[in-house]
């Protein structure tokens, strides 16, 4: 079946430094490839997508690439902001809308 | 420019209770769905819909019903709450046609509570 591994957190970092939150998966097909965000109390938004390989999703200064050769999708980003506490889940499907498949989810903190 | 929203935000109800959560959204997207988020399992699938009338079982569909006679509406029914429910219900939608058809808009969340 079609699944997502993401690292455990949580992951609690120091303003300004760098950031990256591991995501693996295991799909039948050629999945597209997504990161959303959940602000503290709120749902969960679209961050950054990628659609086919070596394609690189970036938004707000979070970047991530689609690496088939390692079924991975990692996040990252240069320098980190108290703004951006929240959890961070790594998705996938395989074709339009359909379903997504969620890893567990990342909480990420960030201290001034 | 409501978007999607969701009724109750916070529910409390007893075990055996019939709950229903409700999901409404305005740009009138062909897909709906409902997952719920739980602690170290992130986010699954309970239902969705394609369009009116149209149906289809998520991962943990097991003690809930849905129903979707508009397109703007898609409520979640507990039909005898049990405490296994208990867990924040995202409703989400999504366009079949147009830009974007592979992003999914959330709801604010319900947080239902089974005692």
């Amino acid at each position: 079946g079609n699944s997502v591994t993401q690292m455990e957190g949580p992951v609690t970092l120091s303003e300004e430094a760098f950031l990256t939150i591991n995501c693996t998966y295991t799909a039948t097909g050629y999945p597209s490839l997504f990161w959303y965000v959940q602000y503290p109390g709120e749902g969960l938004q679209l961050l950054l997508k990628a659609t086919k390989a070596d394609d690189k999703g970036s938004n707000k200064g979070f970047e991530a690439t689609y690496r088939k050769e390692t079924t991975s999708f990692h996040l990252e980003k240069g320098s980190v902001q108290v703004s951006d506490s929240a959890v961070y889940f790594c998705a996938l499907n395989l074709y339009g809308n359909t379903p997504l498949v969620f890893g567990k989810g990342t909480r990420l903190s960030v201290i001034a | 420019d409501a978007g999607i929203t969701q009724s109750p935000r916070y529910k409390i109800t007893e075990t055996g209770r019939q709950v229903t959560l409700m999901c409404h959204q305005t740009w009138s997207h062909s897909y709906m769905f409902w997952y719920r988020q739980d602690l170290g399992h992130g986010l699954r699938l309970i239902y969705y819909s394609a369009a009116a009338d149209i149906t289809d079982k998520g991962e943990v569909p097991d003690g809930y019903v849905v129903s979707r006679s508009k397109t703007e509406n898609f409520p979640l029914t507990l039909e005898s709450a049990t405490r296994s429910q208990t867990s924040v219900y995202f409703c989400a939608s999504g366009r079949i046609a147009g830009p974007s058809t592979d992003t999914q808009y959330f709801g604010p969340g319900t947080r239902l509570t089974v005692l």
